[in-house]
Parts: C-alpha cells; structure tokens; sequence
C-alpha cells in the first residue's frame, strides 16, 4: 500500500521569502503522480503542481516549483516570493497510474502561514 | 471554465438521519470520486466510480455509504444512518480518466451530525 508523509504540521514564513515543504512517500510502483494540492480557508482543494514520475525534470509553475528525488522517494514544493494569499493548507498527494481513475492517497497536510 | 460543483455548502441533520451529497462533476469525465475530510485531518478517499459502477473504494466506505449516477449529471453520495464521526467536509472529484489526468475538485459540502 502507497503512504504519504509530510513531517511538518506547520510552517510559517515572511512575505516575499522562500519556504520549502516536505513531502515523502512510499510505493513499490513506478508509475505514477505526484501533486502539491492548496486548500484555502475557503476549503476548496487546488491543484498547485504536479510530476509525473517518468519524468527527470522537476515540475515547475510561476513562483512553486518541486524537488522530485525518486530513489528517496522525495517530493518537496518550494514557493518562492511567498504571497499573503499562499496562507492556507498544502496536502502532498500519490496517484498509481497503473491502474486508470484510481484514488488520491494525502498526507496530513502542512498549514502554511505567510505573514507580512 | 468548468468546474465540479457540490450542492448544499452546508447540511445539519440529526444523528440517525439519512442524507444524500449531490455533486455535478465536468461533463465529459468520466470518473468520479468522493473524498472527506474531518475538520483538522487529512483528506480520505471513500470511493471511486467509473461506468455507473464501484471501481474502488476504502475502508472507510461501508454499508451505511452508497453513491449513485441517477441521471447522468448527478453524482450523490448517500449516508444511510449519519453517526456524530460522519461530521466532516465531503469533497467530489472527476477526472477524464486518462494518463494524463488530473482530479478536479469541487468546493466541498460540510456535514454536521448533531
């Protein structure tokens, strides 16, 4: 069974400066995704970013970008000139592509709290 | 641009009750999923449904849980027999299913047992 970890239940950080969430996960398959997810005091789930596993090159979007090392089984989100609208929940989330349409395995989620 | 919409925002109803989650996903996806989450805990897959049947589901989906296509733009989600612990944010989710997807989520439905 895949599990997801992220160690950290709270960060905070200035605006304009970089932080860097963790992310782990454990899976004997070699297909797959991997997505950073956001979830705003508004509660709707967003899709930050996300990395296909064939892939070397680390995803990036604007100002997030990850670090993707597949043999630790790594995937850190980095968000670079935080904004105060980046305060929210950020969820680290597996998908299995061997097997079509199946479910998203989260982690705890790490609170982010960006403050001016 | 299109979106996953989950009808009501917020539903009270008593211990005991049953009650039905209503969510329309994208219109030309083809899998559907419904996910919760307990207020401060990680979000949990219940169920994945794909050709007006069960392809996955977890644990925590059981017997007092059914999903249903009724009309082929509804996607529900009914608890038989709501417990105090089925209090949480419920959110829907479709996707087109294929490699190259992404599950679009909709803005959740909050569930308060009393």
């Amino acid at each position: 069974a895949q599990t997801v970890t992220q160690s950290q239940p709270e960060m905070s950080v200035q605006e304009a400066e970089t932080v860097t969430l963790s992310c782990t996960y454990d899976t004997s398959e070699n297909n797959y995704y991997l997505f950073w997810y956001k979830q705003p005091p508004s509660r709707q789930m967003i899709l930050v970013i996300r990395q296909e596993a064939y892939k070397q090159q680390n995803a990036t979007e604007n100002r997030f970008s990850v670090n993707f090392q597949k043999a630790a089984k790594s995937f850190s989100l980095k968000i670079s000139d935080s904004q105060l609208g980046d305060t929210a929940m950020y969820f680290c989330a597996f998908m299995n592509l061997n097997q079509a349409g199946t479910a998203l395995i989260f982690g705890k989620g790490t609170t982010l709290s960006v403050s001016s | 641009e299109p979106e996953v919409t989950q009808t009501p925002s917020h539903q009270v109803t008593q211990m005991g009750q049953e009650v039905i989650l209503r969510c329309v996903p994208i219109s030309n996806h083809l899998y559907f999923y419904w996910y919760r989450q307990i207020l401060g805990q990680k979000v949990e897959f219940l169920v994945s449904f794909y050709n007006n049947e069960i392809s996955e589901k977890s644990e925590i989906f059981d017997d007092q849980f059914s999903v249903e296509r009724p009309d082929g733009s509804n996607f529900t989600l009914k608890i038989r027999s709501t417990k105090l612990e089925d209090s949480a944010m419920y959110f829907c989710a479709s996707s087109e299913g294929s490699v190259n997807t992404e599950a679009f989520f909709g803005q959740g439905t909050r569930l308060t047992v009393v």
